[in-house]
């Protein structure tokens, strides 16, 4: 089965500009996750799609990121304009369904730099 | 109250030693506990779980102890191998409304098998 695709790989901003990244799930996932990695740390939850609608995004800064996931499968995380500590590894994650003990799979991310 | 406390940072052990990483939690309403590994440059991976009326849950090399009273569990990896080597990460699953959950990640520990 093919796994959670992202894309680009890596990405280097300056600060202030924008960037878009890119997300496809597993095929028949309803859930897709974003998580930001900051180097270090655990993933944190940015926003949490059950197909097209958004069960959770109480984390994600809302005044310069923005995702929409249209259709209810590819998904699309955008920020503008970047900062400095946004420099982390984007995380796109898929799950079958949206309740408690799902397994979640992971994309191996997109790795943002911005300087 | 939705934080997840792990230690070690890091950590290094033999080649056929134990390795054990501990967690701790707040929020009794936390109903699902997996561990993840994560590898150089991919996402996480589901490794084990387990689910809050259970001690103890055990696959292969793997096993969690649970401790509801104390509010811990932790990860023993038995014969740690150096393809071991990698990022562990607990993590706690808090119900939302409806049938949705959110999982909120430890802070990582890494685990260096040497020969």
């Amino acid at each position: 089965e093919a796994g959670v695709a992202q894309s680009p790989r890596y990405k280097i901003i300056e600060k202030r500009q924008s960037v878009a990244f890119w997300c496809n799930p597993i095929s028949g996932h309803a859930t897709l996750y974003w998580y930001q990695q900051i180097l270090g740390q655990g993933p944190k939850l940015l926003i949490q799609f059950q197909n097209n609608g958004v069960v959770d995004d109480s984390q994600l800064p809302k005044d310069r990121f923005s995702a929409e996931r249209l259709k209810g499968v590819d998904s699309t995380l955008k920020i503008q304009p970047a900062k400095l500590e946004d420099s982390a590894v984007y995380l796109c994650a898929s799950s079958v369904g949206t309740g408690g003990y799902e397994k979640l799979f992971f994309g191996s991310g997109t790795q943002l730099s911005v300087l | 109250q939705q934080q997840v406390k792990q230690s070690p940072q890091s950590l290094i052990v033999q080649k056929g030693g134990i390795s054990i990483i501990n967690c701790a939690y707040e929020n009794t309403a936390f109903d699902y506990f997996p561990w993840y590994q994560q590898f150089p440059g991919k996402g996480p991976a589901l490794l084990i779980a387990i689910r809050p009326d259970v001690s103890e849950k055990k696959e292969g090399r793997f096993t969690i102890s649970f401790n509801k009273s104390a509010k811990q569990f932790s990860l023993h990896i038995m014969d740690s191998q150096p393809g071991d080597s990698a990022t562990y990460f607990c993590a706690a699953d808090f119900p939302l409304t409806g049938t949705a959950s959110k999982l909120t990640f430890g802070t990582g520990t890494r685990l260096q098998v040497t020969l």
